[in-house]
């Protein structure tokens, strides 16, 4: 079983802070992806990452894919209030029988205070 | 947004009961998925469906059933419901292409 582990758990910011969260996994992936949920609705994808140490930016999010396409980081630069809410990210397995399906993560709650 | 909805999207049922949650997308997507969100679990997969009538189990099956008779629709089906089933179940969506899923707005689900 294939396991990715989000760090921190939960993380609580003033506005204007700048913050990483961590995905971490000893499986290979072939893509890994971003999404965040707020409460009362499902998540939303916010990036996909493919090539081992890919960067991909997102106005003030930036998203990194490890060179070993193990583990990733979301950084947030600035947090503003809009920001808060459940990030999780999602591996999709790199054997094509699984490829279909994706294994998450257990998610970082995200609280961005004024 | 691949238009996805959950029905009903909330519900209180007695042990031992069977009950039925309904996806309906518009995509026309060919995979879809059925996940329980718990506290301290994240998302886990129930079971998916690759096709019409093609259905695999995921990593939390047990207990569960599904069925798609038609593209659009996934049913996801407790047939004996049990208080640890109590959660949010979400269903989401793939189109083949690109690879990212789409989850509809979630479904509460309390057994007691």
């Amino acid at each position: 079983t294939q396991l990715l582990e989000q760090s921190p758990q939960f993380l609580s910011i003033q506005e204007g802070e700048n913050l990483t969260v961590y995905c971490n996994s000893s499986s290979v992936f072939s893509s890994l992806q971003w999404y965040r949920q707020e409460p009362g609705e499902g998540p939303v994808l916010l990036v996909t990452v493919v090539t081992g140490g890919e960067v991909k930016k997102l106005k003030r999010l930036t998203f990194q894919f490890g060179d070993a396409r193990k583990d990733s980081s979301l950084h947030i630069t600035a947090a503003q209030t809009g920001d808060t809410g459940l990030y999780l990210c999602a591996g999709a397995s790199a054997y094509t029988g699984t490829a279909s399906k994706l294994t998450f993560g257990t998610g970082t709650r995200l609280q961005v205070t004024l | 947004d691949a238009g996805i909805t959950q029905s009903p999207r909330h519900k209180v049922t007695e042990t031992g009961t069977p009950v039925t949650l309904r996806c309906h997308q518009t995509e026309n997507h060919r995979y879809m998925y059925w996940y329980r969100q718990d506290p301290g679990h994240g998302l886990r997969l129930i079971h998916y469906s690759y096709g019409v009538k093609d259905t695999d189990k995921g990593e939390v099956s047990d207990g569960y059933s599904v069925s798609r008779s038609k593209t659009e629709d996934f049913l996801l089906t407790l047939e004996s419901a049990t208080s640890s089933q109590t959660s949010v179940y979400f269903c989401a969506t793939r189109d083949s292409r690109v690879g990212e899923q789409y989850f509809g707005p979630g479904t509460r689900l309390t057994v007691t």
